[in-house]
C-alpha cells in the first residue's frame, strides 16, 4: 500500500520553533494538507497548500512543498503548550472521489 | 451546534456481539466517511458515502457494514466483534464539490473489545 510518512514524535521548547516533516506518495495530489488532533478530539484541519505553490504562510504557520522530493513541511514559529497535538498531513488524490490518505502522525510536545 | 456528532463516545462490549455506532452531520455535505483510527494513531479510510451511495469500500471485513440513511446520516454496524476491532472510529464529512475538499470530523467513538 501507499503510506505517508512522518516522523512520529516531536519534542521543543515553549517558543522555539517546530518544524514537522512528511514525506508523500502521490505526485498528482492537488491539495495537501495540515491536520491537527488534540486529545480526546478529532483532526481539524491547520492549513493547506495547492499542489502548484512552493510556501504558505499563515500567521505562525509555514507549509513548503518540495514536489519533486514530495517533501512537505510544516514550521510552526513560536511554539506555545497550546500547539502539543498531533500533526497529520494529508494527500489528497487528483480525480475522481475523495480518498484522503493521512501521515503517520507527528506528536509535539511542548515543554513549558 | 455540533457539526459532525457522533454516538456513543465510547462503547466497551465483548468478543462476538454486535454494535452499532451512529453519526450525523448538520452542515449540509454531500459526502460522508468512516475512519478508523489505532492504538498507534494511524488513520486509515473504511468507507465513503455520497448521497447515500458508497463510493469508497477499502479493504474491510464484511462484518463491517455501513448504511446512509440519507445524506446527512452514516452509521456503522460491526458484527461479531473481534479484538482487533478495538480503536478510535471517526465519522468525517466533506463536500464533494468544493475545491479544498476539507474533511470535518467527528470527536470519535472508542470502541473496547474484550
Amino acid at each position: 500500500g501507499e503510506d505517508v510518512e512522518q516522523s512520529l514524535f516531536l519534542s521543543v521548547r515553549e517558543g522555539d520553533s517546530s518544524v514537522i516533516n512528511c514525506t508523500y506518495t502521490d505526485s498528482s495530489s492537488t491539495y495537501l494538507y495540515w491536520y491537527k488532533q488534540e486529545p480526546g478530539a478529532g483532526l481539524q484541519l491547520l492549513t493547506y497548500i495547492f499542489s502548484n505553490m512552493d510556501m504558505k504562510q499563515d500567521q505562525r504557520l509555514t507549509v513548503l512543498l518540495n514536489k519533486k522530493d514530495k517533501h512537505l513541511s510544516l514550521r510552526i514559529a513560536d511554539t506555545q503548550t497550546g500547539d502539543s497535538a498531533i500533526y497529520f498531513c494529508a494527500e489528497n488524490p487528483s480525480g475522481g472521489y475523495q480518498k484522503v490518505t493521512f501521515g503517520t502522525g507527528t506528536k509535539l510536545q511542548v515543554i513549558p | 451546534d455540533t457539526a459532525v456528532s457522533q454516538t456513543p463516545k465510547y462503547l466497551v462490549t465483548q468478543m462476538g456481539n454486535d454494535k452499532s455506532i451512529k453519526c450525523e452531520q448538520n452542515l449540509g455535505h454531500d459526502t460522508m466517511y468512516w475512519y478508523k483510527q489505532d492504538s498507534k494513531k494511524f488513520l486509515k479510510i473504511m468507507f465513503s458515502y455520497n448521497n447515500k451511495e458508497l463510493i469508497i469500500n477499502e479493504t474491510v471485513p464484511n462484518r463491517f457494514s455501513p448504511k446512509s440513511p440519507d445524506k446527512a446520516h452514516l452509521n456503522l454496524h460491526i458484527n461479531s466483534l473481534e479484538l482487533g476491532d478495538s480503536a478510535v472510529y471517526f465519522c468525517a464529512s466533506s463536500q464533494l464539490a468544493g475545491a479544498l475538499g476539507e474533511l470535518f470530523f467527528g470527536e470519535g467513538s472508542r470502541l473496547t473489545v474484550l
